[in-house]
C-alpha cells in the first residue's frame, strides 16, 4: 500500500531541545513538503524539496532544519530556535508534473511544549 | 498577509441539500486551484482542481465555479452526506509554480452535515 508514514504520532518537546520529526514516502515521488498547521489558519510551507541533496526554505523557515539525502525520507528538525514550536505538522510529497499530479499529505505530528 | 481567504470557519447543512464552501484570494498570478478535505487527525486528502482557463470543474458530487474577475472560487456539494462532515481547505499555485508544487492555502472551513 503506497503512502506517506509521519512519526510519531504525538511528540513532547522540552524547552532548549531539538527534535526530529519523521516523513517517509514509498510512492516514489520526487517533491517532499513540510507544512505547519495552526488553530483556525491554514497550512503554512516550512521547507521544501524537489530532488534527492536539494531543498528550499519556504514561507516559515526560521527555527527548522531539513535534509533529503535519500528520495523517500525528508525528516524536520525543530530546533530550540523555533519560540513557538506548538503545532500540527503534515508531510506531503507529489509527483513532477504539474498541477495533474496534487499534493499527497500524511497523517501529520501533533508537537507541544512540556 | 493572507493571499488565500476562506472567511467562513464553519458551515451547517442539512443532509441531502447543498454546501457551498466560498474561497477568495488576491493575487492575479495564481493559475491553479485545489480543494482539499481533511478530518481530524489525518492529513488532507485531495478533492477537487480547477485552471485558471476554465470556470467550472466537475467530479461527481462536487463542482468548483472559478470566477476570475471577482477573484472568488467556490465548491459545491450536492447532495451533501454526513460523511462530507470535515475541514474544507482552498489552495493556491501562482503561475510558474508548478514545478516546484507550492501551494498557499486558506484558513479552512469547517463542514456539518446533519443528518
Amino acid at each position: 500500500d503506497g503512502g506517506i508514514t509521519q512519526s510519531p504520532k504525538y511528540l513532547f518537546r522540552k524547552e532548549g531541545q531539538n527534535v526530529t520529526l519523521s516523513c517517509e514516502q514509498n510512492l516514489n515521488h520526487d517533491a517532499m513538503y513540510w507544512y505547519r498547521q495552526d488553530p483556525g489558519q491554514g497550512l503554512r510551507l516550512i521547507y521544501y524539496s524537489q530532488i534527492v541533496n536539494d531543498f528550499q526554505k519556504g514561507d516559515i523557515a526560521e527555527g527548522y532544519s531539513v535534509s533529503r539525502e535519500k528520495k523517500e525520507s525528508f525528516p524536520l528538525t525543530v530546533t530550540s530556535a523555533q519560540k513557538n514550536p506548538t503545532a500540527f505538522y503534515l508531510c506531503a510529497s507529489k509527483e513532477q508534473g504539474g498541477w495533474t499530479q496534487p499534493q499527497h499529505f500524511g497523517d501529520g505530528t501533533r508537537l507541544s511544549i512540556l | 498577509d493572507q493571499q488565500v481567504k476562506q472567511n467562513s470557519p464553519s458551515l451547517s447543512v442539512q443532509e441531502g441539500r447543498i454546501s457551498i464552501l466560498n474561497c477568495d484570494y488576491t493575487n492575479s498570478m495564481f493559475d491553479y486551484f485545489l480543494w482539499y478535505k481533511k478530518y481530524p487527525a489525518e492529513g488532507p486528502t485531495f478533492l477537487i482542481s480547477i485552471s485558471s482557463i476554465k470556470d467550472k470543474n466537475e467530479d461527481g458530487r462536487f463542482t468548483v465555479f472559478l470566477n476570475k474577475s471577482a477573484k472568488h472560487l467556490s465548491l459545491h456539494i450536492v447532495p451533501s452526506q454526513p460523511g462530507d462532515s470535515a475541514v474544507y481547505f482552498c489552495a493556491a499555485s501562482a503561475r510558474g509554480s508548478s514545478n516546484t508544487g507550492k501551494l498557499i492555502f486558506g484558513q479552512g472551513t469547517t463542514l456539518q452535515v446533519k443528518p
